[in-house]
């Protein structure tokens, strides 16, 4: 089963209003990364948040970690068209191997 | 895409027949992974190599075989492709500061037929 599991499957918004997606993972973590995949590409590295913060920024991202409740959050804030990909968070697991959520497909409407 | 090539980027082929994905980094980067991504289940680990000749199976691996004999080319055999095996193939070296990101190739589309 996947270690991480992303909420919700699918989000549909408007240009300019702010994007919140979840995870949920299961076993104790030294970080939780996400990622982004456009259509037809690979995925792509955003951010890492380490087992000892809380929140981290990056530009217009903003991720949060309670690892009491094992789980986390990425916020896409003032969205653009540009946004629209599917959005994966994972977690290491064993030897250097990621495992990953099944994703969070997001949709930004002009 | 980080260095990271694949080949080919589409490929059509019949049942029964044997399928070779290649996967060529430029960044001499220890960790390799192949991963498979359909819908419904996300990526899903086939197998991976942290070095040379060195490789171990991920959670999907039946069906699947790797070898690795530069520390660029990871190449990622079907023996025998089964329509199940249609999906998108996906490299990815393991890189960043603390070598804990991973860094992925466009992908091969596969359609076993």
């Amino acid at each position: 089963s996947q270690q991480g599991e992303e909420d919700p499957q699918a989000l549909s918004i408007q240009e300019g209003e702010n994007a919140t997606m979840n995870c949920s993972y299961k076993t104790s973590i030294n970080n939780l990364q996400w990622y982004r995949q456009n259509s037809g590409r690979g995925l792509v590295h955003l951010i890492l948040i380490r087992s000892n913060e809380r929140e981290k920024h990056s530009g217009r991202l903003r991720v949060t970690l309670d690892t009491s409740k094992k789980s986390s959050s990425l916020l896409i804030t003032a969205s653009r068209a540009a946004d629209t990909a599917s959005y994966f968070c994972a977690t290491v697991q064993g030897a250097q191997k990621l495992v990953f959520g099944q994703g969070t497909r997001l949709t930004i409407n002009p | 895409d980080a260095g990271i090539t694949q080949s080919p980027r589409h490929k059509v082929t019949e049942t029964g027949t044997p399928v070779t994905l290649r996967c060529h980094q430029t960044e001499n980067h220890r960790y390799m992974y192949w991963y498979r991504q359909d819908p419904g289940h996300g990526l899903r680990l086939i197998h991976y190599s942290y070095g040379v000749k060195d490789t171990d199976k991920g959670e999907v691996s039946d069906g699947y075989s790797v070898s690795r004999s530069k520390t660029e080319d990871f190449l990622l055999t079907l023996e025998s492709a089964t329509s199940s095996q249609t999906s998108v193939y996906f490299c990815a070296i393991m890189g960043g500061w603390g070598g804990d990101t991973q860094y992925f190739g466009p992908g091969t589309r596969l359609t076993v037929l």
